[in-house]
């Protein structure tokens, strides 16, 4: 079945450093691909999203860009904020699927300034 | 910007009990979605809700639970007889389009719901 794996937290660097959270994905067609991130004590927000082959997504700093030939969207950013520490989680829209999210483990970003 | 609400923040309930967790989805928004993440675990999808019917439901949404939008503006989920297994965070979110065209979900904060 489809699904999402992304790299095992926590990641932790310090301010200024380049950021890569992997994602890779398992799915049949053409899924559309998010990166949502959760701040402490808050819900999820959608961070970008991806929705065809070599798309990018971009937000606040972080791109992300949809590789159908290596099924993956890694996260990326050239330069971590304190602020940005939160869980970074990978989903996919299904395609057979009109409604449903599948998502990925999630992973904690800390950042030391 | 418009967001959506959850309430309560925190519920406690015996096992055994009726719990209803309340979402109030983004007001021109038509699709509505039940996730929940049990500690440690991954986001899991429970239910969508559109044009005022279940359009799809996983495993987990079985005869225990039921959604309802009972007034136009909140979105309910009802679990009937609570376990120990169903204490999670659960997470309300809507789209303005059918979330497998790419439009985005948007959540609340969440309900921690803690079964004893």
């Amino acid at each position: 079945g489809d699904s999402v794996t992304q790299m095992e937290g926590p990641v932790t660097l310090s301010e200024e450093a380049f950021l890569t959270i992997n994602c890779t994905y398992t799915a049949t067609g053409y899924p559309s691909l998010f990166w949502y991130v959760q701040y402490p004590g808050e819900g999820l927000q959608l961070l970008l999203k991806a929705t065809k082959a070599d798309d990018k997504g971009s937000n606040k700093g972080f791109e992300a860009t949809y590789r159908k030939e290596t099924t993956s969207f890694h996260l990326e950013k050239g330069s971590v904020q304190v602020s940005d520490s939160a869980v970074y989680f990978c989903a996919l829209s299904k395609r057979d699927s009109n409604y449903q999210l599948i998502w990925g483990a999630g992973t904690k970003l800390i950042i030391k300034p | 910007e418009p967001e959506v609400t959850q309430t309560p923040s925190h519920q406690v309930t015996q096992m055994g009990q009726e719990v209803i967790l309340r979402c109030v989805p983004i007001s021109n928004h038509l699709y509505f979605y039940w996730y929940r993440q049990i500690l440690g675990q991954k986001v899991e999808f429970l239910v969508s809700f559109y044009n005022n019917e279940i359009s799809e439901k996983s495993e987990i949404f079985d005869d225990q639970f039921s959604v309802e939008r009972p007034d136009g503006s909140n979105f309910t989920l009802k679990i009937r007889s609570t376990k120990l297994e169903d204490s999670a965070m659960y997470f309300c979110a809507s789209s303005e389009a059918n979330g497998g065209t790419g439009s985005p979900l948007h959540f609340g904060n969440g309900t921690r719901l803690t079964v004893t």
